[in-house]
Order: C-alpha cells, then sequence, then structure tokens
C-alpha cells in the first residue's frame, strides 16, 4: 500500500457527460501528479501540483482540468467525455516538485460508452 | 522515435533464471524510474536512479550515464514477478515530468 488514495476504483459512464476523480496523497506529500494510461498511447503525463499550484503541464486536452485543494488532495475533471478517454488514470505523489521518488495509487479505471 | 525505449516488449522465462530488461533513452536525463505494474493495475515504484547501482532483494538496476542506458536484473526469478516493468525518464534542465517506455511484459513459468 503506498499511501495515495484514489477514488472511485471503477467509472463507467457515456460520451458527452463529466466525471471528476479525486486523489489523496501520501501523508506529508506535497506535490501530485497525474498519469493517463491507455492502451494505444501507454502511460503519459498529464499534470501536477505542488502546495496548491499547478507546477506543470504534460499532454493534457483542454476538455481536461486539475486543481489541488488546501487539504492537499487532488481533483481530475474530465469534460465532454469521448471514447478515446478511456483509460486508466492515475495519480501519484511526492515530497517535492523537483527529482524524487514517486508514490503510485491504485488507479481509477474510467470507461466510456 | 521514442525518447524512451525499452526491450525486450515480452519475455517468457523459467523460474529460477536470471532476467534483465533494457532501457535506452535519447535526452539527457535528472533521473530514471524502473516501475512495476501488476496484472491488477497497480503500479509500484521500484528504483529511482541517477548513476550507478542499486539493489533490493533479487532486483538490480543499473544506469550508465553516458551510455544513455539502464538495465533491470532479476535474479533466482519467481512467477510472481510476472508483471508489466516500465522504464521513464526525468529530463533534465526543464519542467518537463517523466517520459514512460512503453513497458516490457515479464511472464516467468513455475
Amino acid at each position: 500500500d503506498s499511501g495515495v488514495t484514489q477514488t472511485p476504483k471503477h467509472l463507467i459512464t457515456a460520451t458527452g457527460q463529466r466525471v471528476t476523480l479525486r486523489c489523496s496523497p501520501r501523508s506529508g506529500d506535497l506535490s501530485v501528479y497525474w498519469y493517463q494510461q491507455s492502451l494505444d498511447q501507454g502511460l503519459q503525463f498529464l499534470i501536477q501540483y505542488y502546495n496548491g499550484e499547478e507546477r506543470a503541464k504534460g499532454n493534457i486536452l483542454e476538455r481536461f482540468s486539475a486543481q489541488q485543494f488546501p487539504d492537499l488532495h487532488s481533483e481530475l475533471n474530465l469534460s465532454s467525455l469521448e471514447l478515446g478517454d478511456s483509460a486508466l488514470y492515475f495519480c501519484a505523489s511526492s515530497v517535492t516538485y523537483g527529482v524524487g521518488e514517486q508514490y503510485f495509487g491504485p488507479g481509477t479505471r474510467l470507461t466510456v460508452t | 522515435k521514442n525518447e524512451v525505449e525499452q526491450s525486450p516488449q515480452n519475455l517468457t522465462a523459467q523460474e529460477g533464471e536470471f532476467i534483465t530488461i533494457n532501457c535506452s533513452y535519447s535526452v539527457g536525463i535528472s533521473a530514471l524510474h524502473w516501475l512495476q505494474q501488476h496484472p491488477g493495475g497497480g503500479i509500484v515504484s521500484l528504483f529511482m536512479l541517477s548513476s550507478g547501482k542499486k539493489k533490493h532483494g533479487r532486483l538490480i538496476a543499473t544506469i550508465n550515464i553516458q551510455e544513455k542506458h539502464s538495465s533491470l536484473h532479476i535474479t533466482a526469478s519467481h512467477p510472481r514477478d510476472s508483471a508489466v516493468y516500465i522504464c521513464a525518464v526525468r529530463p533534465s534542465g526543464s519542467a518537463r515530468q517523466l517520459t514512460f517506455g512503453s513497458g516490457t511484459q515479464l511472464t516467468v513459468l513455475p
């Protein structure tokens, strides 16, 4: 158990809908990262927050947004969902925003039908 | 060409065999990570390297910065080692985050 929690575990929704994925980092970790793993693209970095501020952005679509709250939990919002958004979404946390060990959550499996 | 290349893509071994998975990258890096992804989907961080060699139990990871190459070795392999092993690099000198290889699917047969 990494200490990172993600909810929900599974999510099935229809095209055009909006969903929110939630992540709670390990106690003491200030950085949260979001990753997408799809069958055709593999693992890709989406976005990073550090202590409430956006720190780095990767291949995140404009339909997706994220935030980190004062209690350090983070939410990833996916809107106008398309079939191609079906993937595993992982959250990871680390102590710093720079080079360091990352601890991964169990993931949320999103299926868009 | 991908920035991170892993080989082999698939590997089947007999229990007890010594296993090597390779990772080559094309950019300067500040760190390289080896991750293990279980059949259920969960990801575990095995190693983070910036130089030299690290050992944890039956797992050994090495990195050669000059050659831009890393290897993950598993000694005395066991069926429970069956998983996907993923190499990821953090490019240096920028705010860029982890870039992942496509993974190596390892199956260890009893």
